[in-house]
């Protein structure tokens, strides 16, 4: 699996956005770019994930360079409850029976919500 | 509603001792995977199986078994071979495929004394 590289943590005023960004270089072209949050003791939480394009759901929009080698989680209006450490991780695809297909975890980025 | 399961939430165990931790599933994922998680430091895979009766090492698999003998559930057992048993272990399932992410359980929090 590629490697991603985020900074270690990073503050956001309450109900401003918050710019997320992952660098993952090396990323191949079946690889899928996920993002997690993990909010404290909890197991993490799915946000987005995307291929190539843009996306956007209720939680978040991810924005994919086109030259796929970094991305932006961008939380719209961030909460107090939107503190928690992010992960950026890239994903083989298909169904394969090897390596490609788990989540390898690596530090994230610690956000930090302030009044 | 369907979810995973992790159970106990909190486990207390004398050193020397193996111990069960259970993860149970009704999403109907295939694969299931084992998390350790140490503080302030991100999710290490232990091991994970794609199908029943399957299972493979992850990065960290020393001191750990598993069993898959059915879909809804994948146990990991923490024998005395681990050196360093204490941590926070999280449970996830997916259904494989690369364009579903992954649901993971709410962990269980490991203490040997």
């Amino acid at each position: 699996d590629a490697k991603t590289t985020q900074p270690p943590s990073m503050d956001c005023a309450e109900g401003r956005a918050a710019n997320l960004p992952c660098n993952h270089s090396t990323i191949s072209g079946n690889e899928y770019v996920y993002w997690y949050r993990q909010i404290h003791s909890q197991g993490p939480q799915y946000i987005i994930h995307g291929l190539k394009n843009n996306e956007t759901n209720e939680m978040a929009s991810l924005i994919i360079t086109e030259d796929r080698k970094s991305s932006t989680l961008i939380l719209p209006h961030a909460t107090l409850r939107d503190t928690a450490v992010y992960y950026c991780i890239v994903r083989g695809g298909g169904f394969i029976k090897a390596a490609g297909n788990k989540l390898t975890f690596g530090g994230g980025t610690r956000v930090l919500v302030k009044p | 509603d369907g979810g995973i399961t992790q159970s106990p939430k909190y486990l207390f165990r004398k050193e020397g001792q193996n111990v069960t931790l259970s993860c149970e599933q009704n999403l109907n994922h295939d694969a299931m995977y084992w998390y350790r998680q140490d503080p302030g430091q991100g999710l290490r895979l232990i091991y994970y199986s794609q199908i029943v009766n399957d299972f493979q090492k992850g990065d960290i698999a020393e001191g750990y078994s598993v069993s898959r003998e059915k879909k809804e559930s994948f146990p990991l057992t923490v024998t005395s071979a681990q050196k360093n048993p204490t941590a926070f272990y999280l449970c996830a399932s997916s259904t494989g495929t690369a364009d579903y992410g992954y649901t993971f359980g709410s962990g269980t929090r490991l203490t040997v004394v």
